[in-house]
């Protein structure tokens, strides 16, 4: 597609509850991140997937969050028996991993997730 | 491993007043130096970015940002303020081809 794609763009929840957030990056990007952006707060950064090399899950704020992606293409963030401070926006971005175009981000609109 | 520091969290100047952002950066590398805008109720764009060619940067909207390698500074400026430059600006770095790490941002209100 033209630009990052993500879904849904609204997600209101129950505490406890599994949710999957998507992302569906530029085609021919290689690399993909996900950021939260909680309110008052900076772009906390979550995992990077970079090619075929392991992703990058230093950011994951505990083992109830994970991230895959599939076929290089597509990524699915999953946060299992939610918390309420898991409450934000998800971002996705995605760019080439090598040339003038390196750690050029496009972000999604993001995905706002609202646990109550 | 790479870290940035945007000094301020809130910037307020006046219409017409110079703009300056200020982002220190702590990199093992050569990094790679980026600014990017989030106008409210959009999402981020690129406003510019230095990889080592020159040390003074334009970017979009009439914003440079000039590369001080001796105060591992990347700080964001823009001669004369504009209302639709209202906008949360975040600094970020990345070592090559390494992830990229964004500071905590400064939200910039103009003032009529």
């Amino acid at each position: 597609g033209a630009g990052v794609s993500q879904s849904p763009s609204n997600k209101v929840t129950e505490k406890g509850k599994d949710v999957e957030l998507r992302c569906d990056p530029i085609s021919g990007h290689t690399a993909l991140y996900w950021y939260r952006q909680s309110l008052g707060q900076g772009l906390e950064f979550l995992i990077y997937f970079q090619g075929n090399s392991a992703p990058d899950k230093s950011g994951l704020p505990s083992d109830r969050f994970s991230a895959e992606r599939t076929g290089g293409s597509v990524s699915t963030l999953t946060i299992q028996r939610t918390q309420q401070e898991d409450s934000a926006v998800y971002l996705c971005a995605s760019s080439l991993s090598a040339g003038a175009g390196a750690n050029v981000l496009t972000f999604g609109a993001g995905s706002r997730l609202t646990v109550l | 491993a790479q870290s940035v520091t945007q000094l301020g969290s809130h910037v307020s100047v006046s219409e017409g007043a110079l703009v300056l952002l200020r982002c220190n950066y702590s990199s093992s590398v050569p990094p790679y130096l980026f600014w990017y805008v989030q106008y409210p109720n959009q999402g981020l764009q690129l406003l510019l970015k230095y990889t080592s060619a020159a040390t003074l940067v334009k970017g979009i909207n009439g914003f440079e940002a000039e590369f001080k390698k001796s105060e591992t500074s990347f700080h964001l400026t823009k001669p004369s303020a504009h209302m639709s430059d209202a906008a949360e600006y975040f600094c970020a770095v990345s070592e090559g081809a390494q992830k990229l790490v964004f500071g905590q941002g400064t939200r910039l209100t103009i003032n009529p």
